[in-house]
């Protein structure tokens, strides 16, 4: 069965520490992969995007996610938080770009100061 | 350049009531797609539509339809409201032209429905 899963709903990061949220996903064909981002009474928006070549994908607002095929990871990483990277974050899977998208439940990120 | 507009924002119905949601996507964006989200099953795919045809469906009752017209605008409907109908109704848009962005999906802020 196709899903995405992130392990952990609720995170506290103090400010200008790292953060790393996880993202496993199972897809039977190659997986077009997308960090989102929700603030509060938002919409989501997109992060970054993996399509294919290299694995390591830069983003908005300083964030990064690698994508690893053999542990079928698409990790989130920011080298430091800022206050105003609190919200919560979902990790997507589709079989093409952009279409009938699989979300995980979501990675609450608090920062404390 | 204008992103994905909902309207309503927020909407209060009563059980077995009928709502309609507005969507109008990004200019020149033709694909339009519909989530909902919920603190139970988080985010859910509805269904897409592209060109006002129904290219994909995800997995809800016949309760839940849209459609799409000649200028990309799109409505979802929901007839015979249910308790559990209440959530968040997220439209997102995207470029289908080629190019880096092909796919990407723009959301708006959604339309939040509370049945009562």
């Amino acid at each position: 069965a196709q899903s995405v899963t992130q392990p952990d709903i609720h995170i506290t990061v103090s400010e200008g520490a790292s953060l790393e949220l996880r993202c496993n996903y199972s897809y039977g064909a190659t997986p077009y992969l997308f960090w989102y981002v929700q603030s509060p009474g938002q919409g989501l928006q997109l992060l970054l995007k993996y399509f294919s070549g290299d694995t390591l994908v830069q983003g908005i607002k300083g964030f990064e996610a690698e994508f690893k095929r053999s542990q079928s990871s698409f990790n989130l990483r920011k080298p430091s938080v800022h206050w105003s990277d609190a919200a919560e974050y979902f990790c997507a899977v589709g079989a093409q770009a952009g279409t009938a998208l699989i979300f995980g439940k979501g990675t609450t990120l608090s920062v404390s100061s | 350049k204008a992103g994905v507009t909902q309207t309503p924002r927020y909407l209060i119905k009563t059980r077995g009531q009928q709502v309609t949601l507005s969507c109008s996507p990004i200019s020149g964006h033709r694909s339009v797609s519909w989530y909902q989200q919920t603190p139970g099953q988080g985010l859910q795919f509805l269904f897409e539509y592209f060109s006002e045809t129904q290219r994909n469906k995800g997995n809800f009752p016949g309760r839940f339809s849209g459609r799409q017209f000649s200028n990309s605008r799109s409505e979802m409907n929901v007839s015979t409201l249910e308790l559990g109908d209440s959530a968040l109704y997220l439209c997102a848009s995207s470029w289908t032209g080629g190019g880096s962005n092909t796919g990407e999906l723009f959301f708006g802020e959604g339309s939040r429905l509370t049945v009562l």
